[in-house]
């Protein structure tokens, strides 16, 4: 099946700074990529809907400024939690939807961010 | 808005023992069903999905009717393996991105 990857699997960093995490697909192009947040004992919720070639699109109540999409390529897609605070500390998972596959998207691994 | 309900885990099970995981969801219109399984440092892997009232998903063993006079599409298997081990999601879409259940641990013990 179709393969997502994500990058850091894990990272730790001091209130202030920036964190970027990367999704790729490996095997397909993906023009859409959706980035999820995931608390302990929670579901996952959608963050935002990255859009190759365009602005992502926000889910109400999500900071823009704060959590920065770059869909570069056709394969990649990048989430920066800008000035991150403890309260970020979280998994991000990102997905991505393979042409043809109707139903189906994709996930990737997640990444566990945790500010200090 | 739509939403999904299923079990708080975690569910202990012995091997070759049946499992059921409730789901229950709310939604307008006919959304389509999803179950969604995690393993341990894994993404999560379509299990199996249904697009209409009375549609059955299966894969793996694993089986789950979509129920439109419960709004349930529980998910069951009658003989549990050690490598089942992992979380199990639930989720619908209707016209809207996939909204997710918070997800139920399965830990088998042989």
């Amino acid at each position: 099946g179709a393969v997502v990857s994500q990058h850091p699997s894990r990272v730790i960093c001091k209130s202030g700074t920036s964190v970027k995490i990367e999704c790729r697909s490996l095997d397909f192009q993906a023009t859409t990529m959706f980035w999820y947040r995931q608390f302990p004992k929670q579901s996952l919720m959608l963050m935002a809907t990255s859009n190759e070639g365009s602005k992502a699109t926000y889910e109400q109540g999500v900071e823009k400024d704060k959590f920065l999409i770059n869909h570069a390529s056709l394969t990649l897609s990048t989430l920066t939690v800008t000035s991150a605070h403890p309260e970020d500390s979280s998994f991000y998972i990102c997905s991505a939807p393979k042409r043809g596959g109707r139903y189906e998207q994709y996930f990737g691994p997640g990444t566990r961010l945790t500010v200090t | 808005g739509n939403s999904v309900t299923q079990m708080e885990g975690p569910v202990t099970l012995s091997e070759e023992a049946f499992l059921t995981i409730n789901c229950t969801y709310t939604a307008t219109g006919y959304p389509s069903l999803f179950w969604y399984v995690q393993y341990p440092g894994e993404g999560l892997q379509l299990l199996l999905k249904a697009t209409k009232a009375d549609d059955k998903g299966s894969n793996k063993g694993f089986e789950a009717t979509y129920r439109k006079e419960t709004t349930s599409f529980h998910l069951e298997k009658g003989s549990v393996q050690v490598s089942d081990s992992a979380v199990y999601f639930c989720a619908l879409r209707g016209n809207t991105p996939l909204v997710f259940g918070k997800g139920t641990r399965l830990s088998v013990i042989a």
